[in-house]
């Protein structure tokens, strides 16, 4: 069955970086997106980008640029999300969810598995 | 940004009750529109794709429909284990947006 897993909590003090992991099973690794979404209290669900695991090709939000970096190893089928400058609002719950649709369409659609989520604590 | 503004931001009904969430882009997004349902301490999960697509293994109970700038999310007949919060989502353009989400709780 498809499963996504990722990695365990993390607490780093403010303008660190954090790299958070996403193991798939189940499926095809290269033939779907995988998206990283965050959830916080106050702003909710916040769509981060993605990333292609077929080519790396990644597409990221606005709102992130310059500070997240995603990677895939593709022998390993485990995808990355390297978040920098951390401050006390990135304090959340940051998933990885695989989208519907294969990569061949190049559209994106739905998130139809989620991994387990990561709490990432920001504090000094 | 596309901004989602769902309706209600909570609710309360009984068991059997039909139950409606709306959902509004803020601009045309055609039918790339889905629906998550986020138990306490758990990740979100796929109910509805493509504004109308039931999920495979998803409860019947569940619907949803619409177009353009107007969404709704159908429980039909409530049952204790729908009691958690509900997001839509739009997949039409970047970045990705959801709405605030709708606690639904039994009373």
């Amino acid at each position: 069955q498809v499963q996504l897993v990722q990695s365990g909590a993390e607490v780093k003090k403010p303008g660190a970086s954090v790299v958070l992991s996403c193991k798939a099973s189940g499926y095809a690794f290269t033939n779907y997106y995988v998206h990283w979404v965050r959830q916080t209290p106050g702003q909710g669900l916040e769509w981060m980008g993605l990333i292609n695991p077929s080519d790396g090709g990644t597409t990221y939000a606005e709102k992130f640029q310059g500070r997240v970096t995603m990677t895939r190893d593709t022998s390993t089928r485990t995808v990355y999300m390297e978040l920098s400058s951390l401050r006390s609002e990135d304090t959340a719950v940051f998933y990885c969810a695989r989208d519907g649709l294969d990569v061949s369409g190049s559209i994106w659609s739905h998130y139809d598995y989620w991994g387990q989520g990561t709490l990432v604590t920001v504090s000094s | 940004d596309i901004q989602m503004t769902q309706s209600p931001s909570s609710l309360s009904a009984s068991v059997r009750d039909r139950v409606i969430i709306t959902c509004r882009p803020s601009q045309t997004i055609n039918g790339h529109l889905n629906w998550y349902r986020q138990r306490p301490g758990k990740a979100p999960e796929l109910l509805i794709f493509s504004a109308s697509s039931l999920r495979s293994g998803v409860s019947s109970r569940f619907s949803g429909s619409g177009s353009g700038t107007y969404f709704t999310l159908t429980i039909s007949s409530l049952q204790p284990e729908d009691s958690a919060t509900y997001y839509c989502q739009q997949s039409h353009s970047v970045p990705q947006t959801f709405g605030q989400g709708t606690k639904v709780e039994i009373k």
